[in-house]
This record gives structure tokens, C-alpha cells and sequence, in this order.
């Protein structure tokens, strides 16, 4: 079965700094894609960032960059230079069995404080 | 262009009753995946149709069932409503369902049963 594990607790981040959320993952597929969505307050899930398992450059989206590590089963996600409006839930998700249908981790909640 | 909306966005419902709730995908997209997240977890995926086909089904009771219509337009039912089905309900769709396609998910239908 997927498993996606998310496990540091809530974090508060200073303005303009940079954060680094973790995420690992188990899967016997080959084929695979890692997400990163954003879900503030509101409820909505947004978009950010997604890696191919057979990616072998670090995916980057603007402010965000994912860390692949593969042998490691590690994809980290890193939001550069924080703003207020990055206050939310962080949520690490994988397609699995050959298509987009994603199993997700328990997410990382970050606060950023001016 | 509009993107993925659901409703109704609040229901209160008693146990052992029955909803449903409706998604409309953004539009040229024709996969619509649905997911159960409760309060302090990750969302869990309970349906995915393609083209009006069911492609996948989650963890759950049969007390759960979904259509993809025409119009590509989707309903989850939930028969004989249990306290435990308190969440929220995420609707997400995407063109096709290749792994590596970016799901875009609603703001959700917030159920709570009492």
C-alpha cells in the first residue's frame, strides 16, 4: 500500500525566511508522481508543485522547490523567502497504480509570523 | 474559466439519512476523483470516474456510491449517514488521469452529521 508520512509538528516561520517541509514516502510502483498542495483556512486544495518519479531534476514552481531524493524515498517540499499569506496546511500526496489518483500524508501546518 | 465547484458548501444532516453532494469539473476536464477528509487528516480518496466510468474505488463502505454524468458532472451519495462521515468533502478534476496530471480540487462540501 502507499504511504505518505508527514511528521514534524505545527512550525512558525519568520517573514522572508525560507522553510523546508518534510515528506516520505512507500511505494513498490516505478512509475509515480509526488504533489504538493496548499490548503489554507478556506478549505480549497491548491497546487504547487509535482515531481516525476523518473525526473531526475528538482522540480521548481517560483517560490517553491521539491527535493527528490529517490533512493531515499524522500520529497521534500522548500518555500523560499515566506509571506504572511504562506499560513496554512502543507500537504505531501502521491499518484499511485498507474494513475492520478493521490494518497496523501497527514500534512504540516506552518504559521508565518511577521 | 470557472474552476471546480461544488455543493452545496455547508450541510447538516442527521444520522441515517442521506446526501448527496455535486461537483461540476472545470470544463474540457473529464476525470472527476472524490475525497473524504477528516478533521486533522489528510484527504482520503473515495471515487475516481473517467469519461463517465468508474476507474477506482477506495476504502470504503458501499454506503457510498458516485456517477459521472454526460456533461461530465459528478454526485457522491452517502446512504444511512453515520457520525463518522463528518468531513470534508473534496471534489477534484483533472483532463485525463495519467499520473503525472495535476489534480484542481473544489473548496469542498463541509457535512457535518449530528
Amino acid at each position: 500500500a502507499q504511504k505518505i508520512t508527514q511528521t514534524q509538528p505545527g512550525m512558525f516561520v519568520q517573514e522572508k525566511e525560507a522553510v523546508t517541509l518534510d515528506c516520505t514516502y512507500d511505494t513498490s510502483d516505478q512509475s509515480y508522481g509526488l504533489f504538493w498542495y496548499k490548503q489554507p483556512s478556506s478549505g480549497e486544495m491548491i497546487f504547487l508543485i509535482y515531481q516525476g518519479s523518473y525526473d531526475e531534476q528538482n522540480a521548481t514552481e517560483g517560490r517553491y522547490s521539491l527535493n527528490f531524493q529517490k533512493a531515499r524515498k524522500s520529497a521534500n517540499l522548500v518555500i523560499s523567502a515566506s509571506q504572511l499569506g504562506d499560513s496554512a496546511m502543507y500537504f505531501c500526496a502521491m499518484s499511485y497504480y498507474g494513475n492520478n489518483r493521490l494518497a496523501f500524508g497527514k500534512g504540516n501546518q506552518v504559521v508565518v509570523i511577521p | 474559466d470557472a474552476g471546480v465547484t461544488q455543493s452545496p458548501t455547508h450541510l447538516i444532516k442527521t444520522r441515517g439519512q442521506q446526501v448527496t453532494l455535486r461537483c461540476s469539473p472545470i470544463s474540457g476536464h473529464k476525470s472527476v476523483s472524490w475525497y473524504q477528509q477528516v478533521l486533522g487528516q489528510g484527504p482520503q480518496f473515495i471515487f475516481q470516474y473517467y469519461e463517465k466510468e468508474e476507474r477506482g474505488r477506495g476504502n470504503f463502505p458501499d454506503r457510498f456510491s458516485a456517477r459521472q454524468f454526460p456533461n461530465y458532472s459528478s454526485e457522491l451519495n452517502v446512504n444511512a449517514l453515520l457520525l463518522g462521515d463528518s468531513a470534508l468533502y473534496l471534489c477534484a478534476s483533472s483532463l485525463d488521469v495519467s499520473t503525472n496530471t495535476e489534480a484542481f480540487f473544489g473548496q469542498g462540501t463541509r457535512l457535518t452529521v449530528v
